[in-house]
C-alpha cells in the first residue's frame, strides 16, 4: 500500500484557519469513512484528534474538524493558536484490512 | 484508564530478528472489537503501519513487510508481541503500539509511549 500524500508543510498566522490535504485513492479513502487525523509533538507520541473523517475524540477542541470529498481527507484549523504548531498525520482503513498514514505536514503558526 | 507500553531492546545488529512487547491495561483483547496495533516511525520520517491483532486473533500485516512480520497476542497476560525478522538498518525507528476498538472508531485512540530501536553492527 502507498502512503497517502499530505502537503510537506503549511504555515497560518495566529486566529487564521488552515486546511490540510489527504490523498488517497478508492481503495482506503475512497472506499470508507474511515479515515483519522493525529497531531503529533517532536519526541511525542501521536494523539488522535479526529476519527471516522469528522468526529472529534473527547477533550479535542472543536477548532478541529475533518472532511472527505471523494479520495482526498482534508483537516481544517480554525482559530489557529501557537499550540497547534506541530506535525499533522492523517490515516485511512483499506480495502485489505490494513491501514495507511500520510507522509505527514509540518505546521508552522507563524 | 488505558496505558499501552512498549518493551524490548534498544540495540539489534543487522540480519537478527527484533522481538518487542507491548503490555497493556485498562481494556482487554478479548472485548469484541478489541485491537492492538504496531506502527513505527524512524527518526524524522512518516509513521508507518505495521499490523494489526483483534479480539478473535485475526490477524493483519503491511503489504511490504508481511514476509517478515508476526504478531501474537496473549490474553491472559494483557500482552501483544511482535517480531520482525532480518532487521536492517532501514528498520531503525521508534516502535509504538496502538489500540484501536473499530466498533466505537476508526482510530488508533490511545498510543504508547514507543520504544527505540537501533539496528547497528
Amino acid at each position: 500500500q502507498s502512503a497517502l500524500t499530505q502537503p510537506a508543510s503549511v504555515s497560518g498566522s495566529p486566529g487564521q484557519s488552515i486546511t490540510i490535504s489527504c490523498t488517497g485513492t478508492s481503495s482506503d479513502i475512497g472506499a470508507y469513512d474511515y479515515v483519522s487525523w493525529y497531531q503529533q509533538y517532536p519526541g511525542r507520541a501521536p494523539k488522535l484528534i479526529i476519527y471516522d473523517v469528522t468526529q472529534r475524540p473527547s477533550g479535542i477542541s472543536n477548532r478541529f474538524s475533518g472532511s472527505k470529498s471523494g479520495n482526498t481527507a482534508s483537516l481544517t484549523i480554525s482559530g489557529l493558536q501557537a499550540e497547534d504548531e506541530a506535525n499533522y498525520y492523517c490515516s485511512s482503513y483499506t480495502s485489505s484490512s490494513t491501514w495507511v498514514f500520510g507522509g505527514g505536514t509540518s505546521l508552522t503558526v507563524l | 484508564q488505558v496505558t499501552l507500553r512498549e518493551s524490548g531492546p534498544a540495540l539489534v545488529k543487522p540480519t537478527q530478528t527484533l522481538t518487542l512487547t507491548c503490555t497493556f491495561s485498562g481494556f482487554s483483547l478479548s472485548t469484541s472489537g478489541m485491537c492492538v496495533s504496531w506502527i513505527r516511525q524512524p527518526p524524522g520520517m512518516a509513521l508507518e503501519w505495521l499490523a494489526v491483532i483483534d479480539y478473535n486473533d485475526d490477524k493483519y500485516y503491511s503489504t511490504s513487510l508481511k514476509t517478515r512480520l508476526t504478531i501474537s497476542k496473549d490474553t491472559s497476560r494483557n500482552q501483544v508481541v511482535l517480531t520482525m525478522t532480518n532487521m536492517g538498518p532501514l528498520d531503525t525507528a521508534t516502535y509504538y503500539c496502538a489500540r484501536l476498538h473499530y466498533y466505537e472508531t476508526s482510530g488508533f485512540d490511545v498510543w504508547g509511549q514507543g520504544t527505540v530501536v537501533a539496528v547497528s553492527s
